[in-house]
């Protein structure tokens, strides 16, 4: 069945540590993609999104992520985490054929400690 | 900004009571809304996908009779759940999509519904 995976289900880091989320999804075809972050207690916010064009994409926070088509993937990374940064962050997919549905992933939990 | 609300933030309500959730685009035109249910630790499951002036169309499993979707306006989507069970108890979640077309989806803050 076509999906989206977040292979990491919970992670825990110290402040200053790199980040990596991995997320991988299974359409084919043209597919718009996004991370969310959702702050304890808080909506779900958009971190950043790719449509088309440059690959490597910048979004809020210092957060960025690259979408490697060859390899279905779109991980997300941020350089330098702050204890702020503590929240749960899914990857979602909308494939071009689903009328604009969004896929979302099982969402990854991290935990900053300072 | 792009702002969506929900209405109410939380609820609690008798089994068997019916129970309505409102999402609004403040600032903008959704002709699309989304409706989402998300468990504890888990992630949204996509309920029902909400067009305006016309029936919902629901994904696979999810009971229409039971999930009554209204999209009456441009700014407005209202999701009632009828008949209400323990089990109903979760987060619901609304997105609306703008009139642009893209594809990005903005999310309200959730209602919180507990069924006793």
């Amino acid at each position: 069945a076509q999906s989206v995976s977040q292979h990491n289900h919970h992670v825990i880091l110290s402040e200053a540590a790199s980040l990596e989320l991995g997320c991988n999804y299974s359409y084919g075809g043209t597919v718009n993609l996004f991370w969310y972050v959702q702050y304890p207690g808080q909506h779900l916010q958009l971190l950043l999104k790719y449509f088309s064009g440059d690959p490597l994409v910048k979004g809020i926070k210092g957060f960025e992520a690259e979408f490697i088509k060859s390899k279905f993937s779109f991980n997300l990374r941020k350089p330098s985490v702050q204890w702020s940064d503590t929240a749960e962050y899914f990857c979602a997919v909308i494939p071009t054929d689903s009328w604009g549905k969004l896929q979302f992933g099982s969402g990854t939990q991290v935990v900053v400690t300072p | 900004g792009a702002v969506v609300s929900q209405h109410p933030s939380w609820v609690i309500c008798k089994s068997g009571t019916s129970v309505k959730i409102e999402c609004r685009s403040l600032d903008f035109q959704a002709t699309t809304m989304f409706w989402y249910r998300q468990f504890p630790k888990q992630s949204l499951m996509l309920m029902a996908t909400s067009n305006e002036g016309s029936k919902a169309t629901y994904e696979q499993g999810v009971e229409k009779d039971k999930f009554l979707i209204n999209h009456a306006s441009l700014t407005l989507s209202t999701l009632t759940v009828t008949s209400a069970h323990p089990e109903d108890s979760s987060f619901y979640i609304c997105s609306a999509r703008d009139r642009s077309g893209y594809n990005e989806q903005f999310f309200g803050p959730g209602t919180r519904l507990t069924v006793l």
